[in-house]
C-alpha cells in the first residue's frame, strides 16, 4: 500500500470556523492531490500540487486554500467552513512517467477525510 | 458539465454472472482511462486502465472495452464475485493534462 495519511479521519465543525485537513506521504511523489466526494458527483478535484510551493486549482476549488511546504505534506484549508463543504476528502498522490509516458500516473489515494460541518 | 458520465448509480448481479459497467465521455482530447473500484470506508484503488491506442485491455477477470468513435467504454468483470461489490470509477485524463476527471460512480451489487 501507499504511504498515504490523512489526518483528521472524522471532523465535526461548526459554520464559519477554519479547517484544515493534511495528507502526509512518504512516497517522494511530485504530484499531491485533494478531492471531495459527493453523492451524485464522484470525485471531484479541489486543488492539486505539482511540487513544493508549485499548486493550481481543480474544479471545485473556491472556499479551499492549500499549501505544501515539504515534498510530503500537503495541507488543505477551509478559512470559513459551510455547510457545502461537508464531505468526505480524499488525498491523492502520483509520479509522471510511472504509467507509460503518462503525465499523470497512477493515483494512490489515502483513506479519506469525513468533515461534517453543522 | 460532466466530461465523464457513468449513467448508471447502481447494478446487481449474481455471482458467476458477468457485471458490465458502462462510461462516457465528451472531451475528445481524453486518451488514457482508468477504472478505480472503492470500498466503503477506504480510498479508491486502481483496478484498470486502456490508453486510447487500444481497444481492450485485459487483467484477470477484468477486461476493458474502449469504443473511441463513441466516446465509450466498460468494465466487464467475469465471472463476478460477491468481493467485486464496491463502487466503481470511472476516470479520464489528456495527454498533457496532470489531473483525472472522475465520473459519479456505479455501485455494484453481487449477489450470492
Amino acid at each position: 500500500d501507499a504511504g498515504i495519511t490523512q489526518s483528521p479521519r472524522h471532523k465535526v465543525t461548526e459554520t464559519g470556523t477554519p479547517v484544515t485537513l493534511r495528507c502526509h506521504q512518504t512516497e517522494n511523489h511530485r504530484y499531491m492531490y485533494w478531492y471531495r466526494q459527493d453523492p451524485g458527483h464522484g470525485l471531484r478535484l479541489i486543488h492539486y500540487s505539482y511540487g513544493v510551493k508549485d499548486t493550481d486549482k481543480g474544479e471545485v476549488s473556491d472556499g479551499y486554500s492549500v499549501s505544501r511546504s515539504k515534498t510530503e505534506d500537503f495541507l488543505l484549508t477551509l478559512e470559513s467552513a459551510t455547510s457545502s463543504q461537508t464531505s468526505v476528502y480524499f488525498c491523492a498522490i502520483s509520479e509522471p512517467g510511472l504509467a507509460g509516458n503518462r503525465d499523470t500516473g497512477e493515483l494512490f489515494f489515502g483513506e479519506g477525510s469525513r468533515l461534517t460541518v453543522l | 458539465d460532466q466530461q465523464v458520465k457513468q449513467n448508471s448509480p447502481s447494478l446487481s448481479v449474481q455471482e458467476g454472472r458477468i457485471s458490465i459497467l458502462n462510461c462516457d465521455y465528451t472531451n475528445s482530447m481524453f486518451d488514457y482511462f482508468l477504472w478505480y473500484k472503492k470500498y466503503p470506508a477506504e480510498g479508491p484503488t486502481f483496478l484498470i486502465s486502456i490508453s486510447s491506442i487500444k481497444d481492450k485491455n485485459e487483467d484477470g477477470r477484468f477486461t476493458v472495452f474502449l469504443n473511441k468513435s463513441a466516446k465509450h467504454l466498460s468494465l466487464h468483470i467475469v465471472p463476478s464475485q460477491p468481493g467485486d461489490s464496491a463502487v466503481y470509477f470511472c476516470a479520464a485524463s489528456a495527454q498533457y493534462g496532470n489531473k483525472l476527471v472522475f465520473g459519479a460512480g456505479t455501485i455494484l451489487r453481487v449477489k450470492s
